[in-house]
Formats: C-alpha cells, structure tokens, sequence
C-alpha cells in the first residue's frame, strides 16, 4: 500500500543545532506539506512543494527551509533549532484535484534542550 | 485570507448521546471543507469532506453541511462510541489551492 512516513518518530536535540526530519511518500503526489501542531494553535503551516525544485513559504517559516529534489521526499531543516521550536511535526501530501485533502504522516515529537 | 474557527472543547459525552462540533470559516471563493480526526499518538485522518454548497459529507456515522449561507460545516453524530474519543479539527482548502487551513481542533472524550 502506499504510504507516508516520517523519521525519526522521536527526536531530542540541543539549541543551535541543525536537525533535519524526514518525510517519504509512495503516492507519487506532486503536493507535500511541513505543518507544526501546539496547544492551544492547532495545525500551521510551515512550508510546502506543488513538485520537483518547487518550494514556498506557509505562515510559521521563519528558521525552517525545505528542499524537493524528487517527487517522493520533502526533508524539514532547522538551521539552528530553538527552544520555540519544540513542536509536533506533520508531513502531508495530496494529489491534485478540488477537495482531495492530504494524507499525513504519523508526525515527529521534536524536542529542543 | 483564510480561517476556521470552530468550538475549542473539550467536550465529554457519555456512550450514545449526540454530538455536535460547530465550525465555521472565512475564505474567498469557493472553498472545500473537511473534518479531520486525530486518535492518541496518531496522525491526522481524513474523516468527511464536501466541496460545494448544500453537499453533506459522511463517514462512520459522522456528517456535516456545507452551509455557504451561514459559513458553517458542524460536525454532527447521533450516538458517539466511546472508540470516537479523539481530537477532531475542522480544515477548509480554497480552490486550486491546496493548502489546508486549520481551527485549533477539539478534544473529545466519550466515556461508558
């Protein structure tokens, strides 16, 4: 079955460092999504990629950039990651057409020490 | 630019007794409208959708309706199970655009 997945599941990391998490799908969808989920905010956006070397901002981007080398993958990078940062990670991807939605990955619990 | 509000909870129920979720949004143009479940420790699940005015989505007893007049798609289900205990997100996407935007989500807790 095709799929979405998301590594590492659970990742503890100190301020300053780079971190980068993983997103994989099998769908051959040309749209993935990065949203970030926190109390109290629910799900915002990050950055997202309508297909190959396509990125653009969503309204959270600030310390975050992703790169689309292929149609499968949409690695997540903080250049130098923040107590603020601290966060539940969602990856999502979606065909296109009107009001298909996405389907989102199991996410990853970042915490930043 | 888009938004979605939608009633912030939590909300505990007992096993059978009817549920609602009130959401409701702000968008330019035609959006589509989804509700989105999240159990403990999960990913997001697409649970309903509707793409147009007066379309109702359903899914395991689960509906709403796209209702342009008040900008509204209330979650809506008759007689929850204490296996729908989850948090439950309304999401609206503006036509070709297919970013979703969120409300804040809703805890649910159904107990026996």
């Amino acid at each position: 079955d095709a799929e979405i997945t998301q590594s590492p599941r659970h990742k503890i990391t100190e301020t300053g460092r780079q971190v980068t998490l993983a997103c994989h799908q099998t769908w051959n969808h040309n749209n993935m999504f990065w949203y970030r989920q926190d109390l109290g905010h629910g799900l915002r956006l990050i950055h997202y990629s309508y297909g190959v070397h396509d990125t653009n901002k969503g309204e959270v981007s600030d310390g975050y950039s992703v790169s689309r080398s292929n149609t499968e993958d949409l690695p997540l990078t903080l250049e130098s990651a923040a107590s603020s940062q601290t966060s539940v990670y969602f990856c999502a991807s979606a065909r296109e057409g009107r009001g298909v939605g996405a389907f989102f990955g199991q996410g990853t619990r970042l915490t930043v020490v | 630019g888009n938004s979605v509000t939608q009633m912030e909870g939590p909300v505990t129920l007992s096993e059978e007794a009817f549920l609602t979720i009130n959401c409701t949004y702000t968008a330019t143009g035609y959006p589509s409208l989804f509700w989105y479940v999240q159990y403990p420790g999960e990913g997001l699940q697409l649970l309903l959708k509707a793409t147009k005015a007066d379309d109702k989505g359903s899914n395991k007893g689960f509906e709403a309706t796209y209702r342009k007049e008040t900008t509204s798609f209330h979650l809506e289900k008759g007689s929850v199970q204490v296996s729908d205990s989850a948090v439950y997100f309304c999401a609206l996407s503006g036509g070709s655009n297919y970013k979703l935007t969120f409300g804040k989500g809703t805890l649910l807790t159904v107990n026996p």
